[in-house]
């Protein structure tokens, strides 16, 4: 069975700060894939990226970068400079390959205080 | 833009009343699915389809049934609903191995 693990529950910062919400995940499959969702205030689940098992390579979009090392089954999310807007839950997620279903972890609420 | 709707953002219900949760998607997705959300505990799959009338269980399904007549449609449902089951519900849909997207969530309350 799989298990993803937030072990941060809930993360203040002040704004412009950089922080980092770690996920690790458990699998015996080597092949799958690894997912961060947003879920701000509203409700909805916003998709923000999705890694395979092969890929490695650390990965930057704007302020967020993601940072997958299979060594330690981790898969940290970074936001730089961080704004009011980023306050929401973070999930980090996993499935495997020809599977469909989301395996998720219990969610990091992030807070950043203006 | 992928759209998934569900047909109500709050509900509440008496114990023991069937509840019906509906999910529309207007992409064409062969995948659907229904989590629950509770805090401390993420989200937890109850039931998924991969194609029309079929459905397989997830993780929870005790006490859920659903349905999935048309493509673009999966329903929920709570033949006796009980307190335990006071959560907020999350449709999703997904093209074959492919990005789940996600609805706004249903919010229910069972009294």
């Amino acid at each position: 069975a799989q298990k993803v693990t937030q072990a941060q529950t809930e993360i203040s910062v002040v704004e412009k700060e950089d922080v980092t919400l770690d996920c690790v995940y458990e699998t015996r499959d080597t092949t799958y894939y690894l997912f961060w969702y947003k879920q701000p205030p509203s409700g909805e689940l916003v998709f923000l990226i999705r890694r395979n098992s092969f890929d490695e390579q650390n990965e930057i979009s704007g302020r967020y970068s993601w940072n997958f090392q299979k060594s330690t089954s981790s898969f940290n999310f970074t936001i730089t400079a961080s704004q009011v807007v980023d306050s929401a839950v973070y999930f980090c997620a996993l499935s495997l390959f020809g599977n469909e279903k989301l395996t998720f972890g219990t969610g990091t609420r992030l807070t950043i205080i203006p | 833009d992928v759209k998934v709707t569900q047909s109500s953002r709050y509900l509440v219900k008496r114990t023991g009343e069937k509840v019906f949760l509906e999910c529309v998607q207007d992409m064409d997705h062969e995948n659907m699915f229904w989590y629950r959300q509770d805090p401390g505990l993420g989200l937890r799959l109850i039931y998924f389809s991969y194609d029309v009338k079929m459905k397989e269980k997830g993780d929870i399904p005790e006490g859920y049934s659903v349905s999935r007549e048309k493509k673009e449609r999966f329903s929920l449902i709570l033949e006796s609903a009980s307190t335990n089951q006071t959560s907020m519900y999350l449709c999703a849909s997904s093209l074959l191995g492919s990005v789940e997207y996600f609805g706004p969530g249903t919010r229910l309350t069972v009294t």
